[in-house]
This record gives structure tokens, C-alpha cells and sequence, in this order.
């Protein structure tokens, strides 16, 4: 079945160093990945998205690629900062009238100041 | 404010009772969805309604029984309810990409 698999599990960096998170998806009709953020106790809030029409997407200091033929995707945040700790989930989607979203189990980022 | 709001924030009850969330959202979208998040943070779809027709119902037990009265409102009913209903449960919507959540409704089944 469809499936998105997110990697790390954890990642715990350095205040100012680079985390990166990858996903793999097996629908070869998705076409839209979102990137969501979660703090601890809060709703998921969308913080970024590409298409599959698109090979990368940068805003301040995100970023997103995606690798159509290899199905992968990734998150790259750059000069990370303390309140970038929160739980991340990738997401593969598909229209079917609405959009079937099917979400990578998340990556719990620690940023050590 | 312009949001995606879910009532009750949250809801405790005994084993086999039955309740219902509400969710609504004052965006204009046209479509909303029901998401289950369990204790290890792992994100399920179960229902997605488009302009109030059911169009992704994933496999949730017939207990879990969805209702769009209008494309702004759609409400959960759990009947029965068992210990392993026992999670966050997420509303959102759209209007074709990216979904906006609710605060979500903390469910814990006694």
C-alpha cells in the first residue's frame, strides 16, 4: 500500500549546524509534498511544500528537494535555532477529489543551544 | 480570527460511552479531513470530506461515524468507545494543498 518512510526518527544538532530530514515515498502519483512543524502540544502547521513539477524550494532558511525518479524528498534547515525543536512530518499527497495525504512518521528535532 | 477550530479541546470518558467532536473551519475551504495521532505521534487519515461527500474513509471500525452538514463543518461521532480510542484526534482543511489543523482534541478513555 501507500506508504512514507521519514528519516530520522531523532536528530539533535547543534545551535547554528544543519539538520536534514529524508523521506521515501512508494505512490509514484503523488505530485505534492508539504513539510509540517509540531510543537510540543500544538497543532501540525504547514512550513513549507513542493511539487512534483519542482526540484527545489528554498525559504529563508528552508529548504525542500525533491528526487522524482528516486521518489525521495528532504527538509534542510540551515543555522538552526532553539525554536526550531518540534517534531517534523513529511508528507506524500495525491488528488482524489480531495488530497489523500499520507504522512512519514515524523523526525523529533533537538536543537542544543 | 480565521481559523480551524475543534470543540471540545478536550474529553474524558468511561468505556463505552459515546461522544462527538466538532470541528469548522471560516476559511473557504473545500475540503476537511479527520486525523488520528496516537501516543507515539504517528499522523493517520481517517475520513476526508470534498464539498461535503465523503471521499477518503480509510479503515476506521464503523464505531468512528463522520458528518458534513455544510462544506465548513465536520463532526466525528465515536460510539462504544474503547480503551484504544485513546489519542489526539486532528481536524483540518483545504482547498487543494497544503491543510491547515485544528488544536486538535485530546480524548483519553477510561
Amino acid at each position: 500500500g501507500e506508504n512514507v518512510e521519514q528519516h530520522p526518527s531523532t536528530l539533535s544538532v547543534q545551535e547554528g549546524d544543519s539538520a536534514v530530514i529524508k523521506c521515501t515515498y512508494s505512490d509514484s502519483a503523488s505530485n505534492y509534498f508539504p513539510w509540517y512543524k509540531q510543537e510540543l502540544g500544538k497543532r501540525p502547521q504547514l512550513i513549507i511544500d513542493i511539487r512534483s513539477n519542482v526540484g527545489e524550494k528554498k525559504d529563508q532558511r528552508i529548504a525542500v528537494t525533491l528526487n522524482k525518479t528516486a521518489k525521495h524528498f528532504s527538509l534542510h534547515i540551515t543555522e538552526t535555532q532553539p525554536e526550531d525543536s518540534a517534531v517534523y512530518f513529511c508528507a506524500a499527497s495525491r488528488r482524489t477529489g480531495g488530497f489523500k495525504t499520507i504522512f512519514g512518521a515524523g523526525t523529533r528535532l533537538f536543537v542544543k543551544a | 480570527d480565521t481559523a480551524v477550530s475543534q470543540t471540545p479541546k478536550y474529553l474524558v470518558t468511561q468505556m463505552g460511552n459515546d461522544k462527538s467532536i466538532k470541528c469548522e473551519q471560516n476559511l473557504g475551504h473545500d475540503t476537511m479531513y479527520w486525523y488520528k495521532q496516537d501516543s507515539k505521534k504517528f499522523l493517520k487519515i481517517m475520513f476526508s470530506y470534498n464539498n461535503k461527500e465523503l471521499i477518503i474513509n480509510e479503515t476506521v471500525p464503523n464505531r468512528f461515524s463522520p458528518k458534513s452538514p455544510d462544506k465548513a463543518h465536520l463532526n466525528l461521532h465515536i460510539n462504544s468507545l474503547e480503551l484504544g480510542d485513546s489519542a489526539v484526534y486532528f481536524c483540518a482543511s483545504s482547498l487543494g494543498t497544503g491543510q491547515y489543523f485544528g488544536p486538535g482534541t485530546r480524548l483519553l478513555v477510561l
